[in-house]
């Protein structure tokens, strides 16, 4: 079946650091891929999004290239700020097996000053 | 504002007291789904809608259930609450199954005892 594979945590950087959150997953067809954040105390929200191989999807200077000869779709950001501390989710939704969300365990992220 | 609200956000229950965690949507979305976050384990689906009428199983479904009478409510249901369902649950909708994008509500804390 379909999953979702990302690096464990937890993570501690210095401000102005370079992030990167490893994610590769297994899915059966052809699946959209999304980063989403988790602020302390809220729900998910989207990070951004790919929905075909090659696609990079960015937003608030976080990047992600969606490889499908890698299966992976790692995230980066080259300058971390301590606004950016959260717990960031890679998933997919691979609607050739229906309709589910696949989610990885979640990496927490701490930026020191 | 554009918003997933859940109700209650915390509640300590004891075993086998029904309770039922609401779910409403405001954006006019087709698609809804629950699901719960566990240390190490990230969100796992339990159920999913397409629309009125239309549910479906997720990856844990066992021990809840679900109805979509309306499109913008879809509520879940615990018959009889034990202690490993014990976790922090989140309602997300969609647009449809194709726009794929989900807005999470803030989330609700469930302990059992």
């Amino acid at each position: 079946g379909d999953s979702v594979t990302q690096m464990e945590g937890p993570v501690t950087l210095s401000e102005e650091a370079f992030l990167t959150i490893n994610c590769t997953y297994t899915a059966t067809g052809y699946p959209s891929l999304f980063w989403y954040v988790q602020y302390p105390g809220e729900g998910l929200q989207l990070l951004l999004k790919a929905t075909k191989a090659d696609d990079k999807g960015s937003n608030k200077g976080f990047e992600a290239t969606y490889r499908k000869e890698t299966t992976s779709f790692h995230l980066e950001k080259g300058s971390v700020q301590v606004s950016d501390s959260a717990v960031y989710f890679c998933a997919l939704s691979d609607l050739s097996t229906g309709n589910q969300f696949y989610f990885g365990t979640g990496t927490s992220l701490t930026v020191i000053p | 504002e554009a918003q997933v609200t859940q109700n209650p956000r915390y509640l300590i229950t004891v075993t086998g007291k029904k309770l039922t965690v609401t779910c409403s949507q405001n954006m006019n979305h087709e698609y809804m789904s629950w699901y719960r976050q566990d240390p190490g384990l990230g969100l796992r689906q339990i159920y999913y809608s397409m629309n009125v009428e239309v549910t479906d199983k997720g990856d844990v479904p066992e021990g809840y259930k679900v109805s979509r009478k309306e499109k913008r409510n879809f509520p879940l249901i615990l018959e009889s609450p034990s202690p490993n369902q014990t976790s922090l649950y989140f309602c997300a909708s969609s647009f449809d199954r194709w726009a794929n994008v989900l807005t999470f509500g803030a989330g609700s804390r469930l302990t059992v005892l």
